[in-house]
């Protein structure tokens, strides 16, 4: 069955510092991944998602970079942490097999302070 | 307007009752529709899907309304553990971007 790995669970970071999330999916090859941001009061937000090695589509400007360098792994970074980067981030997969069904890694809580 | 639009509730019920939320979305060329369920500082998992005829699943019934953009979840005899948010979700503009609503909570009571 398929698994999906993403840590740490949480995380505190000070401004203008690095960062760097991972996510590792098991069980299934060639997955659509995202990356989400749920920020208090506010919906899921797609950040990034890719449909293969190398590939990845981004949804709105930031300060926030995604890259997948294995087809089962995908890293989110950033190089200068802002507060307004303080959220619960999700990674998710689907495949084509499952439609748009998406299937959740169990978050990062960060807080940039 | 939003573009997935969701009463933030609470929604606060007796065990055993019945409870409808609802949730309207603008692009009506969306195909794909979903409920998903979020406990407090967890991941969201999906619940169900949406039909254009309407499911059913346990306690559970989505309805779909295309015509007023319109989606719907009915849960019938509530269970304390059905304690939660409920995010309505329809697919978006792009390839691969659902739009997720803020999300409905529900607090079922002894």
């Amino acid at each position: 069955s398929q698994t999906i790995h993403q840590w740490p669970a949480t995380l505190v970071q000070p401004v203008g510092s690095p960062l760097s999330l991972e996510c590792t999916v098991e069980g299934t090859s060639n997955p659509n991944l995202y990356w989400y941001r749920q920020a208090a009061g506010r919906g899921l937000q797609l950040l990034f998602y890719s449909v293969g090695i190398g590939q990845i589509s981004s949804e709105v400007p930031q300060n926030l970079s995604a890259s997948r360098p294995q087809d089962r792994q995908f890293i989110l970074s950033s190089k200068k942490l802002l507060l307004s980067d303080s959220g619960f981030y999700l990674c998710a997969w689907s495949t084509d097999a499952e439609g748009e069904k998406l299937f959740f890694g169990s978050g990062t809580q960060l807080s940039v302070l | 307007r939003k573009e997935v639009e969701q009463d933030p509730g609470p929604f606060n019920v007796p065990e055993g009752a019945t409870v409808a939320f609802n949730c309207t979305y603008s692009n009506s060329a969306s195909q794909s529709f979903f409920w998903y369920r979020q406990d407090c500082r967890k991941e969201p998992k999906l619940l169900m899907s949406v039909y254009s005829s309407g499911n059913e699943d346990g306690r559970f019934t989505a309805q779909l309304n295309r015509a007023s953009q319109y989606i719907s979840l009915l849960i019938r005899d509530s269970k304390l553990s059905d304690s939660a948010t409920y995010l309505c979700v329809v697919n978006g503009r792009s390839q691969g971007n659902l739009i997720f609503g803020k999300g409905t909570k529900l607090s079922v009571k002894p």
